[in-house]
Parts: C-alpha cells; structure tokens; sequence
C-alpha cells in the first residue's frame, strides 16, 4: 500500500531559527514528489517539486532534498519567520496504478517570536 | 489572472441529502482535481478530470461522483450525505494532468458540514 509519512507532527520553533522537516514514502512506481504550504483555513500552496532525477530544489528559504534511493525528503526551512506557521505537507505521486496522489498528515509548524 | 474558485465557500446539509460543488480552475489550465481534507484522515484524492475526461480515481465511494465540462469547470456532487462526509473540499488546477511535474493551484476549499 501507497504510504507517506511525515515527522515531527508537530513543531514549534523560535523565530529566526532553521528547521527540517521530514518525509519518508513507500509509492511505488515514484513519478515525482511535492511540498505544499498550509495556512489555517485556506488551500494549499505549492513550494516546491521534485522527479526522480531531482535531489535537491530551492524555494526562498525553503530548500527540499530527496533520496530516491532510500525513499526520503526533506523540506529545510532558514531563518525561520513567524509567517511560516503553518502545516507542511508532503505529496508523494506514482505513475502507474489506481491510486496516483498519495499524501502526508502533515507537521504543524509554530514559529514563535 | 485569477485563481482557482470554489463555491459555495460553506455548506450545511443534513444526512440523506445531496450536494453539488463547484470548482472553476485557473484560466487556461484543463486539470482539475478533487480532495477531502479533514482532521483525521488529513488529505485524500477524490478524482482529477483532464479536458473532460475522468484520469484517475481514489478510494472513495460511489455516492461521490464529479465531471468537467468544456470549459474546464467542474463540479462534485456527493449524494446520500452521511456525517463522516463534513470536511473540507478542495480542488486543485494545473495545465497538465497532475502527474506530470507541473504545480497544482489549490482553491480556497468548500467546508461542508453534515448534520
């Protein structure tokens, strides 16, 4: 079965500081791998995407890494502002099969000043 | 240019009824995908149609069904409402199909309350 699973579920941080999110996933045929931003109450924003042959992609201050090998990503976070309080989520798609888009539950980040 | 709009934005409905939801993608973009959002099962895949065509399909019932129309709209329509149904929906646009390496704009969701 198609699983994605993110840590920590949750996070809080002080402002200014790095953080790194992880993302560990079973897809399998892998297509390609995303990030979205999620503010409370409002759709998911695209930072980043990632295809097999992508291991690292920058987005501001966010920079996600991927290891196709060992089925990892991760989403970096620098210089941490309180406008990144939000939940993180990682989107794993495979390319064959019924079940395409796989997601993460997400880690909720607090940046506190 | 504008973005991906849903409407309406909040919905009540009771148990045993239908509803309808609808998702105008951003212009020029033929995809467009459907997910539920809620605090336990975080977010899943409904379905993504493509230039009027149903691509691919979760793992949800039969009761929730969608199509697009030629001008890339789409609609959800979920029938036989049950409580474990409250959630928020989202839809997503984007120029390809969402498999393919191109980002996904989400729309602000309906939040859909089942009594």
């Amino acid at each position: 079965k198609n699983q994605v699973e993110q840590s920590p579920q949750s996070l809080i941080i002080l402002e200014g500081k790095n953080c790194t999110l992880q993302c560990n996933y079973t897809v399998s045929p892998f297509s390609n791998l995303r990030w979205y931003k999620q503010d409370t109450g409002r759709g998911p924003v695209s930072l980043t995407i990632m295809t097999f042959s992508e291991n690292t992609k920058s987005n501001g201050r966010y920079t996600a890494t991927l290891d196709a090998d060992t089925k990892q990503s991760s989403l970096h976070i620098t210089a941490s502002q309180l406008s990144d309080s939000a939940s993180y989520i990682c989107v794993v798609n495979n390319s064959g099969g019924y079940q395409k888009v796989t997601f993460g539950t997400g880690t909720k980040l607090q940046v506190i000043p | 240019k504008a973005g991906v709009t849903q409407t309406p934005r909040y919905l009540i409905k009771t148990r045993g009824q239908q509803v309808t939801l609808s998702c105008s993608p951003i212009s020029g973009h033929r995809s467009v995908s459907w997910y539920q959002q809620t605090p336990g099962q975080g977010l899943q895949f409904l379905f993504e149609y493509f230039s009027e065509t149903q691509r691919n399909k979760g793992n949800f019932p039969g009761r929730f069904s969608g199509r697009q129309f030629s001008n890339s709209r789409s609609e959800m329509n979920v029938s036989t409402l049950e409580l474990g149904d409250s959630a928020l929906y989202l839809c997503a646009s984007s120029l390809e199909p969402s498999g393919i390496t191109d980002t996904q704009y989400f729309g602000p969701g309906t939040r859909l309350t089942v009594l």
